[in-house]
């Protein structure tokens, strides 16, 4: 079967850095994303892994290794607003997008 | 710029009863059109997907349907619905197949009695 495997629960301090993991086993993979959802909101697209490596996008970093199919979510200077459920997503060999469980991140003052 | 509206933003209906939801996007043309359900605290189950009018896949199996009368119109149906219907209901779209970023609605609340 196809899965994700994420933490449920990350917390972390104001200002600090804080990496969300994520492993997958899919049938196919064409990308690894981020998504980022506030409670009672709509996901928003964060960022998006095609190849190995590091994406870097302002505050949030993605990276990716396929051959050990893994990637993570890197934040930087944590902000309150940051409080949020962080979705991965592979897209597998249908072109759909096989979702994460999430992972909820409470940020401490 | 596009934009996707969903309603209504909250449901509560009886079991038993039909159900009706409704996706328009606008300023695109040709999207790539989603439905998911999410349960409180889970991730997102896809339930359906159509590449154009008339054109609906499902992936899972239940009693919801969905169908795409419009380009820009994706509906989400159910001639009876279950307790296990209830759920946060997306609906989302992508340029195309390959494209990586999904944009979703704001989505609507179901809880079924």
């Amino acid at each position: 079967g196809q899965s994700l495997e994420q933490p449920s629960e990350v917390t972390a301090v104001e200002g600090a850095i804080v990496q969300i993991n994520c492993t997958y086993q899919t049938s196919g993979f064409y990308g690894l994303s981020w998504y980022q959802q506030h409670d009672g909101g709509a996901p928003t697209f964060l960022s998006y892994n095609g190849l190995d490596g590091l994406e870097e996008t302002g505050r949030f970093s993605s990276f990716l290794s396929r051959s050990d199919s893994y990637g993570y979510l890197l934040l930087q200077e944590l902000q309150m607003k940051d409080s949020a459920s962080y979705f991965c997503a592979v897209r597998d060999s249908n072109y759909q997008l096989i979702w994460g469980a999430g992972t909820k991140l409470i940020i401490k003052p | 710029s596009q934009t996707i509206h969903q309603w209504p933003a909250t449901l509560v209906q009886p079991v038993g009863s039909p159900l009706s939801l409704e996706c328009t996007v606008e300023g695109t043309s040709n999207p790539n059109l989603y439905w998911y359900r999410q349960a409180a605290g889970r991730g997102l189950q896809l339930l359906f997907y159509s590449v154009g009018i008339g054109q609906i896949s499902s992936e899972v199996p239940q009693n919801l349907s969905a169908s795409r009368p419009q380009d820009r119109q994706f509906i989400l149906s159910s001639k009876k619905l279950l307790l296990s219907d209830s759920g946060f209901y997306l609906c989302a779209w992508t340029e195309g197949t390959v494209k990586e970023t999904q944009y979703f609605g704001p989505g609507t609340r179901l809880l079924v009695l």
